[in-house]
């Protein structure tokens, strides 16, 4: 079977950084994507990881270590905005098939 | 550009009638398209991807009968759902690829489906 692993809930302060992990174990792997969905909306594309390193775009980095099928995903100087859930997944062929994981749901306190 | 539009955006109808509803690419063609389910506070389930001018492919679980999806054109996917029950109440997301990133999904704005 396919599962991906992150955990259900994280706060944080404003200001902070905080790391979301996820590990992942899928017949197939092509990437390692993130995505952000705030209540009521629809899932929106944060990056992309095929090889492993960190990919950095603004203030969010995304790590990927293939061999120890984990990734992770940074966000720095959060803001109050950036409370949402955030979903790793995975791209397990050439279809772009994604198997999602449950999500995290990034909680952040003033 | 990359933008999903998605139509209607929420839907109240009767147990036992039909309910279709429509993703559009607005600025790409799309070569695959996925269709999604939701439930509060969980995950995607993917349903099923659809690529242009050939059938579905459903994922396990998934009546293709119960879920007609129609992939009739690069820009357009239709998901009807039939003989709606109650427990067909969800969030329903479309999402397609086929813009300048191969492996980015742009969702539409998702269907709340309400069957009573």
């Amino acid at each position: 079977g396919q599962s991906l692993e992150q955990p259900s809930e994280v706060t944080a302060v404003e200001g902070a950084i905080v790391q979301i992990n996820c590990t992942y174990q899928t017949s197939g792997f092509y990437g390692l994507s993130w995505y952000q969905q705030h209540d009521g909306g629809a899932p929106t594309f944060l990056s992309y990881n095929a090889l492993d390193g960190l990919e950095e775009t603004g203030r969010f980095s995304s790590f990927l270590s293939r061999s120890d099928s984990y990734g992770y995903l940074l966000l720095q100087e959060l803001q109050m905005k950036d409370s949402a859930s955030y979903f790793c997944a995975v791209t397990l062929d050439s279809n772009y098939q994604l198997i999602w994981g449950a999500g995290t749901k990034l909680i952040i306190k003033p | 550009g990359a933008v999903v539009s998605q139509h209607p955006s929420w839907v109240i109808c009767k147990s036992g009638t039909s309910v279709k509803i429509e993703c559009r690419s607005l600025d790409f063609q799309a070569t695959t398209m996925f269709w999604y389910r939701q439930f509060p506070k969980q995950s995607l389930m993917l349903m099923a991807t659809s690529n242009e001018g050939s059938k579905a492919t459903y994922e396990q679980g998934v009546e293709k009968d119960k879920f007609l999806i129609n992939h009739a054109s690069l820009t357009l996917s239709t998901l009807t759902v039939t003989s709606a029950h109650p427990e067909d109440s969800s969030f329903y997301i479309c999402s397609a690829r086929g813009g300048s990133s191969a492996y980015e999904q742009y969702f539409g704005p998702g269907t709340r489906l309400t069957v009573t």
